[in-house]
């Protein structure tokens, strides 16, 4: 089945920087990467969606690229802020496993210094 | 607004309990989900349900049960087979029937801290 990797379980930068989170995944290609932001104790919240043919997407200062040869997606939070501390999930497809249900990455705790 | 409640925030276990964990929604999702997280582990998945009176097993789903007798609603019991049951449980909706649709962002709620006395 599919396995995802994201490969800092934390980042500290500071504040006004760009972030940048890498998920890796090691399998076949899905057709949609999600990424998601949860903070402590709280579920995770909704950000992004990239289809497989789309490069790059944006919403506001968010950016998620899609790179099906290096298989792997880049999320870009420019002008960093302290609130967007946070932890930073990937997911995707699963069809190897229960039905085309999302799988998660482990995620990479974002903290953002003032 | 609308959105998922799940319930209780936090709640205790005996040993050979089974406990239940409520899960509502008013999004009017056909499709509900219910996750375990553990420290420095990714979600993964318990059980998912694609429309109502019918729900299919996760990747973990030993020791677990589940309902959907309601479209609103999904309850977890977490049975005394699950023998490590700590853990942070979410509950999450989308929208589209079966198949699930992946193109379909999850909607979460903000999860049950279960812990074992």
């Amino acid at each position: 089945s599919q396995k995802i990797e994201q490969n800092s379980e934390a980042l500290n930068i500071q504040e006004g920087k760009t972030a940048t989170l890498t998920c890796n995944y090691t399998n076949y290609s899905p057709a949609y990467l999600q990424w998601y932001r949860q903070d402590p104790g709280r579920g995770p919240v909704f950000l992004l969606l990239i289809r497989e043919n789309e490069k790059e997407k944006r919403k506001e200062r968010l950016k998620v690229t899609f790179d099906t040869t290096l298989k792997q997606s880049l999320f870009h939070i420019t002008a960093s802020q302290p609130a967007d501390s946070a932890t930073y999930l990937c997911a995707l497809d699963d069809y190897g496993g229960s039905q085309g249900n999302l799988i998660f990455g482990k995620g990479t705790k974002l903290s953002v210094k003032p | 607004d609308g959105g998922i409640t799940q319930s209780p925030k936090y709640l205790f276990r005996k040993e050979g309990q089974n406990v239940t964990l409520s899960c509502e929604q008013n999004l009017n999702h056909d499709a509900m989900y219910w996750y375990r997280q553990d420290p420095g582990q990714g979600l993964r998945l318990i059980y998912y349900s694609q429309i109502v009176n019918d729900f299919q097993k996760g990747d973990i789903a030993e020791g677990y049960s589940v309902s959907r007798e309601k479209k609103e609603s999904f309850p977890l019991t977490v049975t005394s087979a699950q023998k490590n049951p700590t853990a942070f449980y979410l509950c999450a909706s989308s929208r589209g029937e079966a198949p699930i649709d992946s193109n379909q962002p999850q909607h979460f709620g903000d999860g049950t801290r279960l812990s074992i006395l």
